[in-house]
């Protein structure tokens, strides 16, 4: 099966970086998403990591390390928007290419 | 362009009856969808994999017989809810996966359906 660690909240302060840590530990791994997900509405997808390193797409960026079965959401010059739940899933190909997700990190930004 | 519609975005019914959520892949072809069931400030639960043409994969735990899902278009998978108790509201999402190119394993999700049940 699939076991997947996240935060469970986090504070910062607008225009400051938060760092959101996601282990996992898991067989037949293809690819970790990273969702936003704003309280009573479905999650959106903000990136997709399948090899190691950082991807980077403007204020977010994200990290694997597959040998370590590791990864982090960077978000940077944090805005009251971005005050959300981030959603760490790991796509299992052999079932389908189906997520499993974690349990999900309150990001709470303050002014 | 991955736009997913899911309608109704939200229902309340009484207890006993059945409730059809349909979920719409608007701009590309879904090779196939996902429906997750999500309680207050718990994350996303799968319940079912659909795959146009064929039966539904159910997780562990998620009855068939009360879940019905039917994929019967690349673009179209609905879910019956039958016989709605209590129990079973919630927010129900559903997402699409198989949008050609590089992000063909990502999945993106409709806007979900708060279903209450009196």
């Amino acid at each position: 099966g699939q076991n997947i660690d996240q935060p469970t909240e986090m504070t910062a302060t607008e225009g400051a970086i938060v760092q959101i840590n996601c282990t996992y530990q898991t067989s037949g791994f293809n690819g970790l998403f990273w969702y936003q997900q704003h309280a009573g509405e479905a999650p959106t997808f903000l990136s997709y990591n399948v090899l190691d390193g950082l991807e980077e797409k403007g204020r977010f960026s994200s990290f694997l390390s597959r040998s370590k079965g590791y990864s982090y959401l960077l978000l940077k010059e944090l805005q009251m928007k971005d005050s959300a739940s981030y959603l760490c899933a790991v796509g299992v190909k052999a079932a389908g290419n189906k997520l499993t997700f974690g349990g999900g990190t309150r990001v709470l930004v303050k002014p | 362009g991955a736009v997913v519609s899911q309608h109704p975005s939200w229902v309340i019914c009484k207890s006993g009856t059945s409730v059809k959520i349909e979920c719409r892949s608007l701009d590309f072809q879904a090779t196939t969808m996902f429906w997750y069931r999500q309680f207050p400030k718990q994350s996303l639960m799968l319940m079912a994999t659909s795959n146009e043409g064929s039966k539904a994969t159910y997780e562990q735990g998620v009855e068939k017989d009360k879940f019905l899902i039917n994929h019967a278009s690349l673009t179209l998978s609905t879910l019956t809810v039958t016989s709605a108790h209590p129990e079973d509201s919630s927010f129900y999402i559903c997402s699409a996966g198989g949008l050609a190119g590089i992000y063909t394993d990502t999945q993106y999700f409709g806007p979900g359906t708060r279903l209450t049940v009196l």
